[in-house]
């Protein structure tokens, strides 16, 4: 069964500009959460998407946004980008939302904001 | 809320050794422990987790993890360290996320980097 793929895998970008990020889950998954990645903070949990409704949000501003296709397909989206926003920003896919629900991650894209 | 702590940002043993990394966990009930690895320029990996069904779990790669409630903790353990495990290794507990219900996700401490000396 092939794993999660995630495109593009890096990405420049400058200030100002967005950027919008896919992620394809495992198939027959149904939850898709996004993390960013950073030296500074670690990993951080963004947003999770079930049955292409945003079910669950960390603490980020409202310039991260995402959502998610019939297919379980999900996209994120980063508007009016900002130096700190480079990152590694990985997603991750479960069959379903249980709190022991294994989350199966992608290899991630890299994100440089110029 | 639950978090998990890490201690040693980075442990660097010789090949052959004993790994030991360690996690601890702030929990008021019982938590649902992961380690993950990160190879360089790679996602993560699913190492072992623990779901309350045995203290001991065994996970891939020869690591195992157990489970000391007592000690709320829940080190990641190698007896003999392979160059090839040279990666960075975070430990994540399941926290609730906004709005309750079943609003789980991941919450990572900040990662030990892994060096194996030849």
């Amino acid at each position: 069964k092939a794993g999660v793929t995630q495109t593009p895998r890096y990405l420049i970008k400058t200030r100002g500009q967005q950027v919008t990020l896919s992620c394809s889950p495992i198939s027959g998954h149904r939850s898709v959460s996004w993390y960013q990645q950073t030296p500074g903070q670690g990993l951080q949990f963004l947003f999770e998407y079930f049955s292409e409704t945003q079910r669950n949000k960390g603490n980020f501003p409202g310039r991260f946004s995402g959502r998610q296709f019939s297919n379980s397909r999900s996209e994120m989206n980063v508007s009016t980008l900002e130096l700190g926003d480079s990152a590694l920003y990985l997603c991750a896919s479960s069959l379903s939302r249980g709190s022991t629900d294994t989350q199966y991650f992608g290899p991630g894209t890299r994100l440089t904001v110029l | 809320a639950q978090s998990v702590t890490q201690l040693g940002s980075h442990v660097s043993v010789s090949e052959g050794a004993l790994v030991l990394l360690r996690c601890n966990y702030s929990s008021s009930v019982p938590p649902y422990l992961f380690w993950y690895v990160q190879y360089p320029n790679q996602g993560l990996q699913l190492l072992l987790k623990y779901t309350s069904a045995a203290t001991l779990v065994k996970g891939i790669n020869g690591f195992e993890a157990e489970f000391k409630k007592s000690e709320t903790s829940f080190h990641l353990t190698k007896p003999s360290a392979h160059m090839s495990d040279a990666a960075e290794y975070f430990c994540a507990v399941t926290t609730m996320g906004g709005g309750g219900g079943s609003n789980y996700k991941l919450t990572f401490g900040k990662g030990t980097l892994l060096t194996v000396n030849p």
